[in-house]
């Protein structure tokens, strides 16, 4: 069945340095959201990107879409303490099933 | 106000015990899951639903049951059959499945002694 794999775990960033995650899936995809989630709380939609190959930006963060539509990736700049949270990618192939990648925990050295 | 509400917040139950987790949306939504979150495992999917009187299973169903009668609820009973049933549960919905974004309820933290 369809997996999204999400890397790394965790990601400890200074603040103000730039950080990466990635997220795969075993199948190619519809389309692929984001999520946020800060502690103790529930995951907040983000973006999601349909068109292979796309590219969107929200001030610092930068996701983009494979161009196969099975990889997807968050870069964020200039970290803050605000970014603090786990990420989510979500994925859905042909049906009604949004499945979740394990998420990226930040935390930001001040 | 719009949106979608789980309860209770926090939930105790002795082992061998059936319980029920309530998610309720009045956003119009037709497609409902439900997630459960271990540390370090992500979301991972239990059931969802695309539409009333119908519904599917997710990754992790066994020990688990969901029911859709109404478009607005979506609840789910963790079964004595659930080995590990202690977890943080979260209920979504959304609008035209996973087309568009998910809006998530608060959760059900739920503690099984």
């Amino acid at each position: 069945g369809q997996q999204v794999m999400q890397i790394p775990q965790y990601q400890h960033v200074q603040e103000g340095e730039d950080f990466t995650t990635y997220c795969n899936s075993s199948t190619t995809l519809s389309n692929i959201q984001w999520y946020k989630q800060r502690p103790g709380g529930h995951p907040v939609f983000l973006i999601q990107l349909v068109k292979s190959g796309e590219v969107k930006k929200q001030k610092r963060l930068t996701f983009q879409f494979g161009e196969a539509k099975k990889n997807s990736s968050l870069h964020i700049t200039a970290t803050q303490t605000t970014d603090v949270g786990t990420y989510f990618c979500a994925g859905r192939a042909n049906d009604y099933k949004l499945s979740f990648g394990a998420g990226t925990t930040v935390t930001v050295r001040a | 106000d719009g949106g979608i509400t789980q309860s209770p917040k926090y939930l105790f139950r002795k082992e061998g015990q059936n319980v029920t987790l309530s998610c309720e949306q009045n956003l119009n939504h037709d497609a409902m899951y439900w997630y459960r979150q271990d540390p370090g495992q992500g979301l991972r999917l239990i059931y969802y639903s695309q539409i009333v009187n119908d519904f599917q299973k997710g990754d992790i169903a066994e020990g688990y049951s969901v029911s859709r009668e109404k478009k607005e609820s979506f609840p789910l009973t963790v079964t004595s059959a659930q080995k590990n049933p202690t977890a943080f549960y979260l209920c979504a919905s959304s609008f035209d499945g996973g087309r568009t974004e998910a809006f998530f309820g608060q959760g059900t933290r739920l503690t099984v002694v």
